[in-house]
């Protein structure tokens, strides 16, 4: 299995440009979870899905981002316009029924995207 | 609200020494407990869990954690630590579908 897959690994951006960040889950993973990872903040939940619907996007910071699952291999995180203070790293996860989700089991990460907004 | 707190942001330890991660959760009926390891640029790895039954549960690498209810509490052990172990772990706890994490504690193991 090669875990959760997540690219680029780096993004270098100019302030106003549109970033697309995408993640492949775990196959047979019903569950799939967007993080954002900063020093002031630590771990931010942004949006999480299951079965492909989400299910609470209370954490996205604004209108700016967006998050789509169309399939159960494939997600995406937009930011349009990006600014510098999206920079930070962003995790995706997936957890599946034999995983379990939050109270069941725990989840597998991908190795994370480094998004640097200049 | 359910949440989890990390006493230490930094431990620092001699090789071969044992260490202990601190980490406390607010009192709730059921309670599903974890710790994760984030090596330099890497993403988070489960490194054990509790959800019920004993106690005292054990994970990868030889750590090891206790879940204590009357102290509300969830350490992290290891008995003799790695250069290699120098990392940050995160101690979590699911809430329905979502986990919610720690602020993380910075492990720098020396030589």
């Amino acid at each position: 299995d090669a875990g959760v897959i997540q690219s680029p690994r780096h993004e270098v951006t100019e302030m106003g440009q549109e970033v697309t960040l995408r993640c492949k889950p775990i196959s047979g993973h019903n569950s799939l979870f967007w993080y954002r990872q900063t020093m002031m903040r630590g771990l931010e939940l942004l949006i999480y899905f299951n079965n492909n619907v989400p299910i609470d996007d209370s954490g996205m910071p604004e209108d700016r981002f967006s998050a789509k699952m169309p399939n159960a291999s494939f997600s995406t995180l937009k930011i349009q316009p990006s600014e510098p203070r999206d920079s930070a790293v962003y995790f995706c996860a997936s957890s599946g029924p034999g995983t379990g989700g939050g109270e069941a089991g725990g989840y597998t990460f991908g190795s994370g995207t480094r998004l640097t907004v200049v | 609200a359910q949440s989890v707190t990390q006493l230490d942001s930094q431990v620092p330890v001699f090789e071969e020494a044992p260490v202990e991660l601190r980490c406390n959760y607010s009192s709730s009926v059921s309670v599903y407990l974890f710790w994760y390891v984030q090596y330099p640029n890497q993403g988070l790895q489960l490194l054990l869990k509790y959800l019920s039954g004993s106690t005292l549960v054990k994970g990868i690498n030889g750590f090891e954690a206790e879940f204590n209810k009357s102290q509300t509490s969830f350490h992290l052990r290891k008995p003799s630590v790695h250069i290699s172990d120098t990392a940050e772990y995160f101690c979590a706890r699911g809430v329905g579908f979502k986990t919610i994490f720690g602020a993380g504690t910075r492990l720098f193991v020396k030589a």
